[in-house]
């Protein structure tokens, strides 16, 4: 099993409103990432939990808080989103064996903020 | 030093011809470089990956060639299909530090047919 699965697909959520993103992988991996892609552009790190602990946080803003209560789920809870924040966001769960670092991703979640 | 450059930006195909998608490094504590390959609307998903102390790798009719001392990797696609159609990103990541992955800023390609 090579999957890495998102919910919800889409989300539709107002200024004011909190949600939550999630992400489930059974690869065994201990490392996972959260990513955030706007049109056209390459994925952007946000967040990197290693061994259930958060090691990288590339200076997101506090309105974004990730979660990770076991090593086969993430969560990214959000909470006071600006209209500029809508993008694809993109889990990745990675094997960081063999000396190297192969990202899956999931499908993403398609986050549009009103 | 963290950045991959990747070009061109675009690309269009005639079907059955040869796509061909370049990509440049800095940082040589790279040790690991995939390609991704996303569809509009999906996740990226891994295509193919090589490591510096191989020349060439090769995977059906995609092939990554890798120029160690030039620090440049490209990928070729032959006999290339519309399906093909889609946006490649190079990666470039490293077995220590943070295990982040690098991104180029990606190739739209579109195979006519």
């Amino acid at each position: 099993d090579t999957e890495v699965t998102q919910t919800p697909k889409h989300l539709v959520m107002g200024m004011t409103n909190k949600k939550s993103l999630k992400c489930e992988q059974h690869m065994g991996h201990r490392a996972m990432y959260w990513y955030k892609q706007k049109a056209k552009k390459p994925p952007e790190l946000m967040f990197v939990y290693s061994y259930e602990k958060l090691s990288i946080n590339e200076s997101v803003p506090s309105r974004f808080s990730p979660e990770c209560p076991n090593s086969s789920l993430l969560n990214l809870h959000l909470h006071a989103l600006q209209p500029e924040d809508s993008a694809l966001y993109l889990c990745a769960s990675l094997n960081i064996g063999g000396g190297h670092t192969e990202a899956f991703f999931g499908q993403g979640t398609r986050l549009t903020v009103v | 030093q963290q950045q991959v450059k990747q070009s061109p930006q675009s690309l269009i195909v005639q079907k059955g011809g040869i796509s061909i998608i370049n990509c440049a490094y800095e940082n040589t504590a790279f040790d690991y470089f995939p390609w991704y390959q996303q569809f509009p609307g999906k996740g990226p998903a891994l295509l193919i990956a090589i490591r510096p102390d191989v020349s060439e790798k090769k995977e059906g009719r995609f092939t990554i060639s890798f120029n160690k001392s030039a620090k440049q990797f490209s990928l070729h696609i032959m006999d290339s299909q519309p399906g093909d159609s889609a946006t490649y990103f190079c990666a470039a990541s490293h077995s220590g530090g943070y295990q982040k992955v690098t991104f180029g800023t990606g190739t739209k390609l579109q195979v006519i047919p």
